[in-house]
């Protein structure tokens, strides 16, 4: 069973630039989540996409967008990069049975470290 | 509103000795409640979790952690701490998202 991967591993861009992050789910997952991760913070939530509809959404400007493909692999893009957006972006993939879907368990990638200059 | 708060931001215990790592949470409803471990330059690895049922939930390498409604906590613990448990350790809420505790970085001293 392959776990979560994410590509980038790391990256460097410049502020007003665009970025692309991907992610590809563990096999039989319908379910993705990007959070950021500050340095010393917990993640914080971005987005969510179940069955390549976005599901939900946290405190991020429009700015933050996302996709999510018929093969549940994602995408995370952010334009006109800030300074602040320098972190490490998590995708999580689940597994959603339904109902209020707060009991599945999101299994994390290993991120990929943004550093906006 | 749900959120997490995690006392103490770093941890720091002699190998052999109890580890106590505190959450409490806030939720309007009964609390899906998770704890993660996450080691330098990787991502979140599942420790336990508690959805329903008994209160008292066994995780991974020897980690478990109790859900007390009344007093609104979720601490994990474990009885005799290895140097291998160094780490960041993060609670979590569930609630159509994930809503993350800001983290305690547990030392293990030899």
């Amino acid at each position: 069973e392959t776990g979560v991967t994410q590509s980038p591993t790391h990256l460097i861009k410049t502020r007003g630039q665009q970025v692309t992050l991907r992610c590809s789910s563990q096999s039989g997952h319908n379910t993705v989540s990007w959070y950021q991760q500050a340095l010393g913070q917990g993640p914080q939530f971005i987005f969510q996409y179940y069955r390549e509809e976005e599901n939900g959404r946290g405190n991020f400007p429009p700015r933050f967008s996302g996709l999510q493909f018929p093969n549940y692999s994602s995408e995370l893009n952010v334009n006109a990069l800030e300074l602040d957006d320098s972190a490490l972006y998590l995708c999580a993939s689940s597994l959603t049975s339904g109902g209020r879907g707060g009991a599945d368990t999101q299994y994390f990638g290993p991120g990929t470290r943004l550093t906006v200059l | 509103a749900q959120s997490v708060t995690q006392l103490g931001s770093h941890v720091s215990v002699s190998e052999g000795a109890l580890v106590l790592l505190r959450c409490n949470y806030s939720s309007s409803v009964p609390p899906y409640l998770f704890w993660y471990v996450q080691y330098p330059n990787q991502g979140l690895q599942l420790l336990l979790k508690y959805t329903t049922g008994a209160t008292l939930v066994k995780g991974i390498n020897g980690f478990e952690a109790e859900f007390k409604k009344s007093e609104t906590s979720f601490h994990l613990t474990k009885p005799s701490a290895h140097m291998s448990d160094a780490a960041e350790y993060f609670c979590a809420i569930n609630f159509n998202k994930f809503y993350f505790g800001s983290g305690t970085k547990l030392n293990v001293k030899p």
